[in-house]
């Protein structure tokens, strides 16, 4: 799986979109870009992924620069249950070697009132 | 939405004795479930990977004698955790990847065990 780069922390105020970013230079061509986060003390939550094109949800969107090497979720309207670490992961879609996800440190996004 | 549940929430249990913690999924197939281990302000660490009917697989560092696992049916996975000491209270997640091929991801996760040995 290719290496990310997330900021360790960021703030939002509640109401205005959170903009995490992540790099992924080394991304491989058929490496997808998960997003999951987790809120304190609860396991991983799925939000997005995509491969090339921007995705959108109803959680988040997820904008993926034209040479892939990094990307960016986007939560349009933060609020304070948004308050999480966010964890962006390459890997191959659909693997069938059954590999875990690895997980790095992530972005701790601390929403303020 | 695939739903994966543990059992119990949280367990409190004294030096050398041993827990077991249930992982199951609740509406779907998992034919390989993950366990991690997660400590304060740190991120999620793969303790092994079980395949329903064989024997798990090990990340390096992790003793395969401490933490038993079972891996007996298609729906559930159990991580036995032997002679507990204070060092193995943390934080435990199961994960479940959906045998049919997940529709837009592989894995689903349990809440967590929150296992502190005193």
């Amino acid at each position: 799986d290719a290496k990310t780069t997330q900021p360790p922390s960021m703030d939002c105020a509640e109401g205005r979109a959170a903009n995490l970013p992540c790099n992924h230079s080394t991304i491989s061509g058929n490496e997808y870009v998960y997003w999951y986060r987790q809120i304190h003390s609860q396991g991983p939550q799925y939000i997005i992924h995509g491969l090339k094109n921007n995705e959108t949800n109803e959680m988040a969107s997820l904008i993926i620069t034209e040479d892939r090497k990094s990307s960016t979720l986007i939560l349009p309207h933060a609020t304070l249950r948004d308050t999480a670490v966010y964890y962006c992961i390459v890997r191959v879609a659909m693997d069938t070697g059954r590999r875990a996800l690895t997980f790095g440190s992530g972005t701790r996004l601390q929403v303020q009132p | 939405g695939a739903v994966v549940s543990q059992h119990p929430s949280r367990v409190i249990c004294k030096s050398g004795t041993s827990v077991k913690i249930e992982c199951r999924s609740l509406d779907f197939q998992a034919t390989t479930m993950f366990w991690y281990r997660q400590f304060p302000k740190q991120s999620l660490m793969l303790m092994a990977t079980s395949n329903e009917g064989s024997k798990a697989t090990y990340e390096q560092g992790v003793e395969k004698d401490k933490f038993l696992i079972n891996h007996a049916s298609l729906t559930l996975s159990t991580l036995t955790v032997t002679s507990a000491h204070p060092e193995d209270s943390s934080f435990y997640i199961c994960s479940a990847r959906d045998g049919a091929g997940g529709a837009r991801n592989e894995q689903y996760f349990g809440p967590g065990t929150r296992l502190t040995v005193t």
